[in-house]
């Protein structure tokens, strides 16, 4: 069955970097362009970045760009997200999803990140 | 950027009751609109794709409809496990944006 199981969050001091892992298992994930999307404690869901299926192109929101990094290693079956000069407005838990058919079919539990002043 | 408004915001509304959650895009998105629950402390459930498809394993109650800039999510009757917050989001551009969810709660 597909499973996603996210990794590397915790907590990180403002202008600090932070490194999440997304695993995934049970489908070719060579073939499926992913995403990152967050939401912060109370709030609704952000969308973060996307890569697509061979890592060729990526696409960001604008609160993240020039500061996050969507990547992949399908040779790892692996998900990444790069964050540098976090900020407090970071704080969230940050789910990785699979997209098929433009919608997010399968999604991982979440990782939390809180980045503290 | 394609932005997204949802109405309403919040609903209370009764096990059994109809009911009907608005989503609205900033420009056409022609039918790339998903929509989402999400629990407390979960993660999302897809609902819908492409404004009217169902999920695999999603009850029938729940149908979509709507092209363009409207969109609606319809709960036809309404049953305890549905009280949840629900999202639309566009997947027309490469930045799916989301709409800011409609909290459906018990009356």
């Amino acid at each position: 069955q597909v499973q996603l199981v996210e990794s590397g969050g915790g907590v990180v001091q403002t202008g600090g970097s932070l490194r999440l892992s997304c695993a995934a298992s049970g489908f070719t994930f060579s073939s499926y362009a992913m995403h990152w999307v967050r939401q912060a404690p109370g709030k609704g869901l952000e969308w973060v970045a996307v890569v697509s299926y061979d890592g060729s192109d990526e696409y960001y929101a604008a609160s993240v760009k020039g500061r996050f990094i969507i990547s992949r290693d399908n040779s790892k079956n692996t998900l990444y997200l790069q964050m540098d000069s976090l900020r407090v407005e970071d704080t969230a838990v940050y789910y990785c999803s699979r997209e098929a058919g433009r919608s997010g079919d399968y999604w991982g539990q979440g990782t939390l990140v809180t980045v503290s002043s | 950027d394609i932005q997204m408004t949802q109405s309403p915001s919040s609903l209370s509304a009764s096990v059994g009751d109809r009911v009907t959650i608005t989503c609205r895009a900033s420009q056409s998105i022609r039918s790339y609109l998903n929509w989402y629950q999400q629990k407390p402390g979960k993660a999302p459930k897809p609902l819908i794709y492409a404004a009217s498809s169902l999920q695999s394993g999603v009850p029938s109650r729940f149908s979509g409809s709507g092209s363009g800039t409207d969109f609606t999510l319809t709960i036809s009757s309404l049953e305890p496990e549905d009280f949840a917050t629900y999202y639309c989001q566009q997947s027309y551009s490469a930045l799916f944006t989301f709409g800011p969810g409609t909290k459906v709660d018990l009356k």
